[in-house]
């Protein structure tokens, strides 16, 4: 069973970046697609972006474009978030969960979504001066 | 614009029946999502494509969708069904990035 787990709680100041890494564990790490969900304190899910990591293609909604870096790096099964110029609405948790799942038949592969069914634990960054 | 609309919250008593709606205004509607969110939990899915139930999940979640409509609906509502309920479904490109802004469901 694939098992996401994510680095540790984060302080930042105003302005600068953050990033957090999502390390993937059992499973296949290319058969599936890795997305970055936040929450405010006492607010609901906001999606910002997610990353197929056998493309290395990342997508991102556009209220993040410009400041949003995701990457992976399938040596180490591990997906990075990074958020710069960071201000006191970021804080929030953050949390990776696996969506897009590949499905091969015989040369023929595509990509389906069946939800986000694995979500890492959650890092919580507070942007505080 | 597109967007996800969920009432605020919705209250049941022990053994009735919950129904958490989501109302998909403006572009075509792909396939919903439901999510369980307890405090200081990751959410959990609870159904997907409109009505399929993941493994581990109990019989007594399902879910319908009626024109524009989503419905998530609890059968014999236990207290350990209280959380937040969060719908998710697409835009237009097949970005599966909206979600709905919850339901707290309370069990009285």
């Amino acid at each position: 069973q694939v098992q996401l787990v994510q680095s540790g709680a984060e302080v930042k100041k105003p302005g600068s970046s953050v990033k957090v890494s999502c390390k993937a564990s059992g499973g296949t790490f290319n058969n599936y697609a890795i997305s970055w969900v936040r929450q405010a304190p006492g607010q609901g899910l906001e999606w910002m972006g997610g990353i197929v990591p056998i493309f290395g293609s990342a997508k991102f909604t556009q209220k993040f474009q410009g400041r949003l870096t995701i990457t992976a790096d399938e040596s180490r099964s591990t997906v990075y978030m990074e958020l710069s110029s960071l201000g006191p609405e970021d804080t929030a948790v953050y949390y990776c969960a696996r969506d897009w799942r590949r499905y091969c038949n015989g040369t023929s592969c595509h990509f389906y979504f069946l939800g986000m069914d694995v979500w890492g634990q959650g890092t919580t960054v507070l942007v505080s001066s | 614009s597109y967007e996800l609309t969920q009432s605020p919250s919705v209250s049941v008593s022990p053994g009735q029946t919950a129904r958490i709606t989501c109302s998909a205004d403006g572009l075509s509607k792909k396939y919903a999502y439901w999510y369980q969110q307890k405090p200081g939990q990751a959410p959990v899915l609870v159904i997907y494509k409109d009505s399929e139930r993941p493994s581990g999940i109990p019989e007594r979640f399902s879910g319908s969708t009626s024109g524009t409509i989503v419905t998530l609906t609890i059968s014999g509502v236990q207290a350990e069904d209280e959380a937040d309920y969060y719908c998710q479904s697409a835009d237009s490109s097949g970005t599966y990035g909206m979600f709905g802004g919850g339901t707290k469901l309370t069990v009285l």
